[in-house]
């Protein structure tokens, strides 16, 4: 499979428990994107990685908030102390990045659905 | 703020008639515009993007783009059931701090 991989799934915690997500993007992509997605809204920028460095965090990312790219390749993404609020899918994605226009796109992973009761 | 706005909808059209999905975006930094499909449930793939003025066609969908009105839409021909899903614009501004801005989507439902 040459697509981006995400694990869980799915993830059903209690509030006030860490929980980490791993993306394993497509081998020949440098940059990798984390978003996240609620009901009735569309995808909503956290962070992203050119290679091993963090170059974009949103401020929707809070201090519970922490992802990583050790090698370059895959990547995590912690949430601590989770809050019901935190309950939504969790999309990484990958792309090439290349050139001015990068008129590659994304290639998103299926997702990792967070409930948090 | 970059935005991208999108009518959420939800547009139903009867099979095999054209459905128009409509996009604005206020970033006029943006440069590329992408149409993904997202079935319930699923992640988002990508149909179409686009970044010069003017239409792009690959099928049955046709992208439109007008830079100096910041506008983008979708064009889906001879519309089936399978095309029921939402449709979300992105817009994304080039060079080294690139990334999608993405619109809430629309929502369209194809009725046999």
């Amino acid at each position: 499979d040459t697509g981006v991989s995400q694990d869980p799934r799915h993830k059903i915690t209690k509030r006030g428990q860490n929980v980490t997500f791993r993306c394993d993007p497509i081998s020949e992509h440098n940059r990798l994107y984390w978003y996240r997605q609620t009901l009735g809204q569309g995808p909503e920028f956290l962070t992203y990685f050119q290679n091993e460095a963090q170059l974009e965090k949103s401020r929707l990312l809070s201090d519970r908030f922490s992802a990583e790219r050790p090698k370059g390749s895959f990547s995590t993404l912690e949430i601590q102390r989770t809050e019901q609020g935190d309950s939504a899918m969790y999309l990484c994605a990958s792309s090439l990045g290349w050139g001015p226009l990068a008129m590659d796109g994304y290639t998103f992973g299926s997702g990792t659905r967070l409930t948090v009761v | 703020q970059k935005e991208v706005e999108q009518n959420s909808g939800p547009l139903s059209v009867p099979e095999g008639a054209i459905a128009s999905l409509n996009c604005t975006y206020s970033d006029r930094g943006s440069q590329s515009f992408f149409w993904y499909r997202q079935y319930s449930g699923k992640s988002p793939e990508l149909i179409m993007f686009i970044y010069s003025n003017g239409d792009k066609e690959d099928g049955r969908f046709t992208a439109q783009l007008n830079k100096a009105s910041q506008y983008v839409s979708l064009l889906i021909r001879d519309s089936q059931p399978s095309d029921s899903a939402t449709y979300l614009c992105a817009g994304g501004s080039g060079g080294s701090n690139y990334k999608l801005t993405f619109g809430k989507g629309t929502l369209l439902t194809v009725n046999p």
